[in-house]
């Protein structure tokens, strides 16, 4: 595609339910990012993938928090019984590379999540 | 960790004014980047400076990597509404991948 496509745009949940975000890196982008972005704040590291490797997971709050990228192109971040702490916006981010220092990263819209 | 810093977080400013944002990293940056967010939109590359010392300039914007390679501008002339957004600067981490770490922000209001 064009750019980076992510979906849901908007997620609504109930505390304690799980939510699935999903997220399409540009065709051909090697590296793909996960940040969360709450109100007012820069956008905060979650994760990385290089391929379908997992290489970097520091920035996931807590065990609720997983992410994968099966066949190194689409990934999905999944939030466990939600808490109200984990409203933010989900913003994806592709590479080509990203092991270059000079990569470009180009952000998808992000998923914005409200946890009731 | 690293930590990045921007100041002023918020400026508004009247049509036709100049605009400036700092931004302030805790540990040398190979290299620094410049995004902007609009209002309910996600961040949108502008620019990566490298060199030491780096002036590169967009048209009315002109961005500035600092000697030390700690500090960085962004320096907007003559604003228009249309620069209305959130401007952030990153670094990446010493990771060997580019894991950014991004700045506090400026919000930057532009009057008519």
């Amino acid at each position: 595609g064009a750019g980076v496509s992510q979906s849901p745009r908007y997620k609504v949940a109930k505390r304690g339910q799980d939510v699935a975000l999903r997220c399409d890196p540009i065709s051909g982008h090697v590296s793909l990012f996960w940040y969360q972005q709450a109100l007012g704040q820069g956008p905060e590291f979650l994760t990385y993938f290089q391929n379908e490797a997992q290489l970097d997971k520091s920035g996931l709050p807590s065990d609720r928090f997983f992410a994968e990228r099966p066949e190194g192109s689409v990934s999905t971040l999944k939030i466990q019984r939600t808490q109200q702490e984990d409203s933010a916006v989900y913003l994806c981010a592709s590479s080509l590379s990203g092991t270059f220092y000079t990569d470009t990263q180009y952000f998808g819209p992000g998923t914005r999540l409200t946890v009731l | 960790g690293q930590q990045v810093m921007q100041i002023p977080q918020y400026q508004h400013v009247q049509e036709g004014e100049d605009f400036t944002t700092y931004c302030n990293s805790s540990t040398t940056l190979s290299n620094i980047q410049w995004y902007k967010q609009r209002p309910g939109g996600h961040p949108v590359f502008l620019i990566q400076l490298v060199k030491s010392g780096e002036v590169k300039k967009q048209k009315r914007l002109t961005f500035q990597f600092g000697e030390a390679k700690k500090n960085s501008s962004l320096h907007i002339t003559a604003t228009q509404t249309t620069d209305v957004g959130t401007y952030f600067c990153a670094g990446p981490e010493n990771t060997g991948f580019q894991k950014l770490v991004f700045g506090t922000g400026t919000r930057l209001l532009v009057s008519p």
